[in-house]
C-alpha cells in the first residue's frame, strides 16, 4: 500500500496526559498537511507543511499542539496535556503539488476521558 | 473556525437517478475547488477538481460546475448508485496550499 499511512488508527486517553501521532506520507510528496475532524463537520486545516519546513499554522491551534517533519518524510503531531475537546479524528494529508490534490490516510481518532 | 453547524444537510435519491450537491464557498480569490467524499470511518477520497478558469469540469458519471459570480460549486453524479452513499465535501484553496473544506453534504442512495 503507498497511500498516506497514519499511526495509530485509535487512541484512548486521559485527560492530562501526552499523546502523538504519526504520519506517513506518499513518498514522492513533498506537501503534508494536518486537519482536525469532528462529528458532523469538515476537516478543519491545522498546519502545513512543504519539505521539513512547516509554512503554516492555523490560529486555531493551541500551543498545546506542536507538529514536526525533521527529515521531510515522515511527520508527528503532539498534543500536550489533552482536554476533552481534543476528542476528535486527526487527519494527515500529502500532495505532489501546491495547490493540488491531498491525499488523506484513514486518519487516527482521539478519544479523551 | 471555519467550519460551521453540526447538522449536516442531507439528500436522498433513488438508485439511478441524478444527483446534484451543492456548495457555496466563502473567499472570491479562492483558485482552485474539489471535491471529496468521505464514508463512515475513512478519510476524504478525492472525486474531482477544477481551476478559477474553467466553468465545468467532467469525470467518469461525475462533473462539477464553477460559478465564480456567485461563489457557486456544484457537483453532479449520474446514474447514482448504492456506493455513492457517503458525506461530499467541497474545499476551496485560499492561499498556499492548504484548502478550507465546507460543512459537506450527506448523500443517501435508496436502492
Amino acid at each position: 500500500d503507498t497511500g498516506v499511512s497514519q499511526d495509530p488508527r485509535h487512541k484512548i486517553t486521559k485527560r492530562g496526559q501526552n499523546v502523538t501521532f504519526r504520519c506517513d506520507p506518499i513518498s514522492e510528496h513533498n506537501h503534508l498537511y494536518w486537519y482536525r475532524q469532528t462529528l458532523g463537520q469538515g476537516p478543519e486545516f491545522l498546519t502545513y507543511f512543504q519539505n521539513e519546513a512547516q509554512l503554516e499554522k492555523s490560529r486555531l491551534l493551541s500551543d498545546r499542539f506542536s507538529a514536526e517533519r525533521p527529515k521531510g518524510s515522515f511527520s508527528t503531531l503532539e498534543i500536550q496535556r489533552t482536554e476533552q475537546g481534543d476528542s476528535a479524528m486527526y487527519l494527515c494529508a500529502s500532495s505532489f503539488s501546491s495547490p493540488g490534490e491531498l491525499f488523506f490516510g484513514e486518519g487516527s481518532r482521539l478519544t479523551v476521558l | 473556525g471555519e467550519n460551521v453547524g453540526l447538522h449536516l444537510p442531507t439528500l436522498s435519491v433513488q438508485e439511478g437517478d441524478n444527483s446534484i450537491i451543492n456548495c457555496a464557498y466563502s473567499n472570491s480569490a479562492s483558485d482552485y475547488f474539489i471535491w471529496y467524499k468521505q464514508e463512515s470511518g475513512k478519510g476524504p477520497q478525492f472525486i474531482i477538481d477544477i481551476r478559477s478558469n474553467m466553468d465545468k469540469r467532467q469525470g467518469q458519471r461525475v462533473t462539477v460546475l464553477l460559478n465564480k459570480t456567485v461563489k457557486h460549486l456544484s457537483l453532479q453524479i449520474a446514474a447514482t448508485q448504492p456506493g455513492d452513499s457517503a458525506v461530499y465535501f467541497c474545499a476551496e484553496n485560499w492561499q498556499g496550499g492548504k484548502l478550507i473544506f465546507g460543512q459537506g453534504t450527506e448523500l443517501s442512495v435508496k436502492p
